[in-house]
């Protein structure tokens, strides 16, 4: 069973232009998480979605920021005319379900996002 | 909300032996899980041990293991045994019951020095 599949490893955009970063999740999980760490800290959360819907973007910056989960395919955190404050490693994360032992969420190996 | 402390920016160890890496956490809720995941040099996060709040048996994996105090919120991890590849950003996390964000503490460096 394959782990939590991100893509790309690494992008560069300069200013002003758009970033699309991809997150599978792990096979029969239905749940995906999207972390941002920026250079010597933590993972923030920024938002949580099942399949097709949007549980929980309290973590995500209002304006220039989006996420979606479609029914198929991968998950899509989408960042509009970037800036360098967004250059940072972006993880997503994936779980079964939301309770009991199914909770845990496995992560993937990140996307560095570097904004020129 | 949640808020997760960690102190100890950076720490050294000898290979084999032990290490305690600290934290301390803040919480209104009830029922949580506390965590420490692995960050190595690539970047990949990787759950080390997970404690149930409810629970007053400390968590153990192999070499790992808590020091679960939940009066005082302190969740510290201990390393035994240190091996050269335990090398990495150890983070310590959080998440109530019924919640699925994680609020991470800032991370310890630890460095196994053979």
């Amino acid at each position: 069973n394959a782990g939590v599949m991100q893509n790309p490893r690494h992008l560069v955009r300069r200013r002003g232009q758009e970033a699309r970063l991809r997150c599978s999740p792990m096979k029969g999980h239905s749940h995906v998480y999207w972390y941002r760490q920026l250079p010597e800290e933590g993972l923030k959360f920024m938002v949580y979605l099942q399949k097709e819907n949007i549980i929980d973007e309290s973590g995500m910056p209002k304006e220039r920021f989006s996420a979606e989960f479609p029914k198929e395919g991968p998950s899509i955190l989408r960042i509009q005319q970037v800036v360098r404050g967004d250059s940072a490693a972006y993880f997503c994360a994936s779980s079964q379900s939301t309770s009991g032992n199914a909770d845990t969420q496995y992560f993937g190996p990140g996307t560095r996002l570097t904004v020129l | 909300a949640q808020t997760v402390t960690q102190s100890q920016p950076e720490m050294s160890v000898q290979e084999a032996e032990t290490v305690t890496l600290s934290c301390t956490y803040d919480t209104s809720e009830n029922n949580y899980y506390l965590f420490w995941y692995k960050q190595p040099p690539s970047r990949q996060m990787i759950l080390v041990i997970r404690q149930e709040a409810y629970k007053q048996q400390n968590a153990t994996e192999n070499r790992f293991s808590v020091n679960f105090q939940k009066a005082a919120k302190s969740f510290s991890l201990k390393i035994s045994d240190s091996q050269l590849g335990d090398t990495a950003m150890y983070f310590c996390a959080s998440r109530a019951y019924n919640f699925n964000k994680f609020y991470f503490g800032s991370g310890t460096k630890l460095n196994v020095k053979p």
